[in-house]
């Protein structure tokens, strides 16, 4: 069990421009989540997948917003014409929701400031 | 959908006094409660859990608590130590397995 995995930690770019990150989930996880957290609040569920299924996505994930998950192994969540409004902690997590079920696990996060 | 409340949003004990932090949930839906801690540039680490058919768990120096009817669940530290200062978010959810909706956080400092 290596853990949640996410690419890049940190990310600095400007207004305007698209940003990807990456998430690699625990290896046996079909389920993975995206949440978003701002300085001092708690994360905000925006998506998830159960395989390669996108099955929820949250109101606070605007069309400039869209996440991936093709061969349901790692997922990628993509911001177009990003904004200074969108400088927030990325977090993925994933679980297992067959037999002997597991809960969240979250990775480190991705670190995005639109300068 | 589920909100959840979380008091207080600061917390600051002298090294081995117990800490505790509370939380209100809204939705009667919602049958498992985690608590996460979360350190300066880390994500949030799952600590302890507790289900609703469940009262009380503890492990070691943390238990929880759930009161079902009055939807209020509590964390209880013990014997605090330096180490245990983070930020803690208590969440709620359907299934362990299923998104959690957290609070907003409590920063605990634990003062030597």
């Amino acid at each position: 069990d290596t853990g949640v995995s996410q690419d890049p930690r940190h990310k600095i770019t400007k207004r305007g421009q698209n940003v990807t990150f990456r998430c690699d989930p625990i290896s046996e996880h079909n389920r993975l989540y995206w949440y978003r957290q701002t300085l001092g609040q708690g994360p905000e569920f925006l998506t998830y997948f159960q395989n390669e299924a996108q099955l929820e996505k949250s109101r606070l994930l605007s069309d400039r917003f869209s996440a991936e998950r093709p061969k349901g192994s790692f997922s990628t969540l993509e911001i177009q014409r990003t904004e200074q409004g969108d400088s927030a902690m990325y977090l993925c997590a994933s679980s297992w929701t067959g037999p002997g079920d597991s809960p969240l696990h979250f990775g480190n996060g991705t670190r995005l400031t639109v300068t | 959908g589920e909100n959840v409340e979380q008091h207080p949003s600061t917390l600051s004990v002298q090294e081995g006094d117990s800490a505790v932090i509370k939380c209100t949930y809204s939705d009667s839906a919602s049958n498992y409660f985690p608590w996460y801690k979360q350190e300066l540039g880390k994500g949030p680490q799952l600590i302890i859990d507790i289900r609703s058919n469940v009262g009380e768990k503890k492990d070691q120096r943390i238990a929880v608590t759930l009161n079902k009817t009055a939807k209020h669940f509590s964390l209880h530290i013990t014997e605090t130590q330096p180490e245990d200062s983070a930020v803690y978010f208590c969440a709620g959810s359907e299934t362990s397995y299923d998104k959690v909706i957290f609070g907003p956080g409590t920063s605990l400092s634990v003062i030597p």
